[in-house]
């Protein structure tokens, strides 16, 4: 069975440091791959989606950046945080050849200070 | 564009009551329905959802029914547990160019007493 997995569960970073969170999925090939953010009370935000390695989709202009290195994995980076990138990350995967539902992983809680 | 308007929370409920969540959308073609949950600190997981107009989506003895006549996909249990309290999100999904994507409804923070 196909699972996914992100880490850190939990960050607290200070202004201006950068960020990494990554994401892995097994049991599959060649899935869609994507980041939402949920801030504190509010819903989910899609940031970035990737349909295979090296090919990102940005759905919004912001502070992050996000690559995709191997085919089952999906990075979101900063070089420097803003106290506005406080939140709650998700990686998410679905595969294309399948139909269209959206996995999620565990999150992330991104604290910046 | 695509949206979702689910009906604002929070919902406070006594157990073994039943629930309703409205959810009502606009899209531009056909989409899938969906519902996730999140527990209290954890990811969003796959509720239920359907896929087509009068598909009715079932699990854990939630359901919720496609009706295209009037764009809604509303939740319902008929007798909530304490262990139902989450937060629930209304979503959809269409083709958009090379993948599919989610839209989501705000959340509605249920919250079951005992």
């Amino acid at each position: 069975s196909q699972t996914i997995h992100q880490w850190p569960a939990t960050l607290v970073q200070p202004v201006g440091s950068p960020l990494s969170l990554e994401c892995t999925v097994e049991g599959t090939s060649n899935p869609n791959l994507y980041w939402y953010r949920q801030a504190a009370g509010r819903g989910l935000q899609l940031l970035f989606y990737s349909v295979g390695i090296g090919q990102i989709s940005s759905e919004v202009p912001q502070n992050l950046s996000a690559s995709r290195p191997q085919d089952r994995q999906f990075i979101l980076s900063s070089k420097k945080l803003l106290l506005s990138d406080s939140g709650f990350y998700l990686c998410a995967w679905s595969d294309p050849g399948a139909g269209n539902t959206i996995y999620f992983g565990e999150g992330s809680w991104l604290t910046v200070v | 564009g695509d949206s979702v308007t689910q009906m604002e929370g929070p919902v406070t409920l006594s157990e073994e009551a039943f629930l309703t969540i409205n959810c009502t959308y606009t899209a531009t073609g056909y989409p899938s329905l969906f519902w996730y949950v999140q527990y209290p600190g954890e990811g969003l997981q796959l509720l239920l959802k359907a896929t087509k107009a009068d598909d009715k989506g079932s699990n854990k003895g939630f359901e919720a029914t496609y009706r295209k006549e009037t764009t809604s996909f509303h939740l319902e249990k008929g007798s909530v547990q304490v262990s139902d309290s989450a937060v629930y999100f209304c979503a959809l999904s269409e083709y958009g160019g090379s993948n599919y994507k989610l839209t989501f409804g705000k959340g509605t923070l249920l919250t079951v007493n005992p």
